[in-house]
């Protein structure tokens, strides 16, 4: 067990709805990344926050949107979904934004859009 | 940018045997280096990790050294068991800036008994 903690762990959801998935990091880590992880782009990073703050982006599409609240913990919001947004949505944590310091990974949410 | 490659999958063994997994990569400067591993259902598990030139990484009797010279971090174990079978992916992470994490593609590990 890492530690980190995902829910929902499966979410089955129609083209164009809007969802939301949580994430609580690691006790004391201040940094939350997401993750996304499909059979054709493989694992993509999308954003990164730091201490409640937007540290990184990366790969994150338009209709995509995070936030990392006062309690530490992170939401990704996906709206307009697409039947190519099913994947697998993965959160680290690691404890300070910079210096090689690994990331611990949550178990996921499996998005699927019909 | 940079960027991770690694050999293609599936790798299929037999029990005892020996494992190597090739992992390469591309990046500016000197970049922390890691392997996870992924089993069937689950999340990504930090396997080991180097994160200077030479360092050599090692858990569960996996082990893999940081090669500068060669760009390169491989995976090895001297006698794989069939709980050994899982996805495993090599990454970077850079030393500026954000550290976001570059994953190669990944490799499927199969161990017959």
């Amino acid at each position: 067990d890492s530690g980190v903690t995902q829910t929902p762990k499966h979410l089955i959801t129609a083209t164009g709805q809007r969802v939301t998935l949580r994430c609580s990091p690691r006790s004391g880590d201040l940094s939350v990344y997401w993750y996304q992880q499909s059979l054709d782009q493989g694992l993509q990073f999308l954003i990164q926050y730091y201490n409640g703050e937007e540290r990184a982006k990366g790969n994150i599409l338009e209709r995509f949107s995070a936030q990392q609240f006062p309690d530490l913990h992170s939401e990704l919001n996906l709206s307009s979904l697409e039947l190519g947004d099913s994947a697998l949505y993965f959160c680290a944590s690691s404890i300070r934004a910079g210096g090689p310091r690994e990331q611990y990974f949550g178990p996921g949410t499996r998005l699927t859009v019909t | 940018g940079n960027s991770v490659t690694q050999m293609e999958g599936p790798v299929t063994l037999s029990e005892e045997a020996f494992l190597t997994i090739n992992c390469t990569y591309t990046a500016t400067g000197y970049p922390s280096l890691f392997w996870y591993v992924q089993y069937p259902g689950e999340g990504l598990q930090l396997l080991l990790k180097a994160t200077k030139a030479d360092d050599k990484g090692s858990n569960k009797g996996f082990e893999a050294t940081y090669r500068k010279e060669t760009t390169s971090f491989h995976l090895e174990k001297g006698s794989v068991q069939v709980s050994d079978s899982a996805v495993y992916f090599c990454a970077l992470s850079g030393t500026q800036g954000a550290q976001k994490l570059v994953f190669g593609q990944g490799t499927r590990l199969t161990i017959n008994p």
